[in-house]
Order: C-alpha cells, then structure tokens, then sequence
C-alpha cells in the first residue's frame, strides 16, 4: 500500500529534551512538508523540502530542525529551544512541482511535553 | 495579507440538510482553494480544490463557491450525513507557489440522526 506514515503515534518528552519524529513516505513524491496543529488553529508550516538535501523554513521554524537525506524520508526534530512544543504534527507530502499544491497527510504524532 | 479567515469554528446540523462553512481571504494572488476533511485523531484528506477562473466546482454532495471579487470561497455539503461529522479546512496558495498552503482555522461539523 502506498501512503505516509508517521511514527510514533504518541509521544512523551521531559522538558529540555530533543525529540525526533519520523515520516516516511513510498509514494514517490518529490515534495514533503511538516505542519503544527493546535486546538482551534489550523496547520501551520514547519518546514518544507522539494527536493532531497535541500529544504525551507515555513512559517514557524524557530525550535524545530529538519533533514533530507532520501527522498522518502523527511524526520522532524523537536528542540528544547521549542518553548511550547504540545501539539499534533502533521507530515504531508504530493508529487511534484506541477502538483505541489495537493498535499497528502499522514496521520500525525502527537507529541505531549510533560 | 496572508490571512484565511474560515467561519464558523463549529456547526450542527440535522441529518439531510445542508451545511455550509465560509472562507475569506486577503491575497488577491491566491488562485488555488482546496478543501481538507479531518477525523478526530487522523491526518487530512484533501476533498474538493478550486481555482479561481470557475464560480462552482461540485463532487458529489460536496460543492464549493467561489465568489472573486468578494475574495470568498465556501463549502456547502449536501444532504448531510452523520459520517460527514468531521473537522473541515479551507485553505489557500498560489497554483505556482512551492505548496505553501495557508490553512483556516477549522470547523467542526456535527451532523445529529
């Protein structure tokens, strides 16, 4: 099957630590994105990557890091420089330039700083 | 000027009517609207996109409107279903932009029996 996953599902962090979340895709897509959702917000982008070792700060990227090393993998690291880092993170990705605007999501990582 | 403003932030609805979520938008360079339907604890699904050179785009139930000079768009689904009970986003970018989609705020939609 084709499609994005997002591991873990959940996860816990200790205030001043690091976190890594994973996403992986094996639709041969060109582009991968990373969002933040909040309770009553909509997604804000983290970070975006259209092609592999290369990649753009969206609007929020103060805190997070990214790489690109293979085209279907684009991990997000969470900082302790994040100062709120509870949120739901979205991975997306879509094809190529001609459609970069249909984004594929996968199902998120929730992520709760204790 | 980056700013999609989506209304309202929640909506019931009775089984078989029509509901209707609204979009306004600043960026009069913005010439792609998609659609994205979310269910609790799942990532988005894109359900319906629009440019702006059509006034209505319909698939199935669901149809989006499409007003330019308003610089509004909407989603109306028909004939609604308690499955379609969901959280709905508009968004909005340039077709010839690197996927920079900028989301509304969401609406959660309840559709009651």
């Amino acid at each position: 099957d084709g499609g994005i996953t997002q591991s873990p599902k959940y996860l816990f962090r200790k205030e001043g630590q690091n976190v890594t979340l994973s996403c992986e895709q094996n639709l041969n897509h060109d582009a991968m994105y990373w969002y933040r959702q909040d309770p009553g917000q909509g997604l804000r982008l983290i970070y975006y990557s259209q092609i592999v070792n290369d990649f753009q700060k969206g609007d929020i990227a103060e805190g997070y890091s990214v790489s690109r090393e293979k085209k279907e993998s684009f991990p997000l690291t969470v900082t302790s420089a994040q100062k709120n880092p509870t949120a739901f993170y979205l991975c997306a990705s879509s094809k190529d330039r001609v459609t970069y605007n249909e984004q594929f999501f996968g199902p998120g990582t929730r992520l709760t700083v204790l | 000027q980056q700013q999609v403003k989506q209304s309202p932030q929640s909506l019931i609805v009775q089984k078989g009517g029509i509901s209707i979520i609204n979009c306004a938008y600043e960026n009069t360079a913005f010439d792609y609207f998609p659609w994205y339907q979310q269910f609790p604890g799942k990532g988005p699904a894109l359900l319906i996109a629009i440019r702006p050179d059509v006034s209505e785009k319909k698939e199935g139930r669901f149809t989006i409107s499409f007003n330019k000079s308003a610089k509004q768009f909407s989603l109306h689904i028909m004939d609604s279903q308690p499955g379609d009970s969901a959280t709905y986003f508009c968004a909005a970018t340039r077709a010839s932009n690197t996927g920079k989609l900028i989301f509304g705020q969401g609406t959660t939609l309840q559709v009651k029996p």
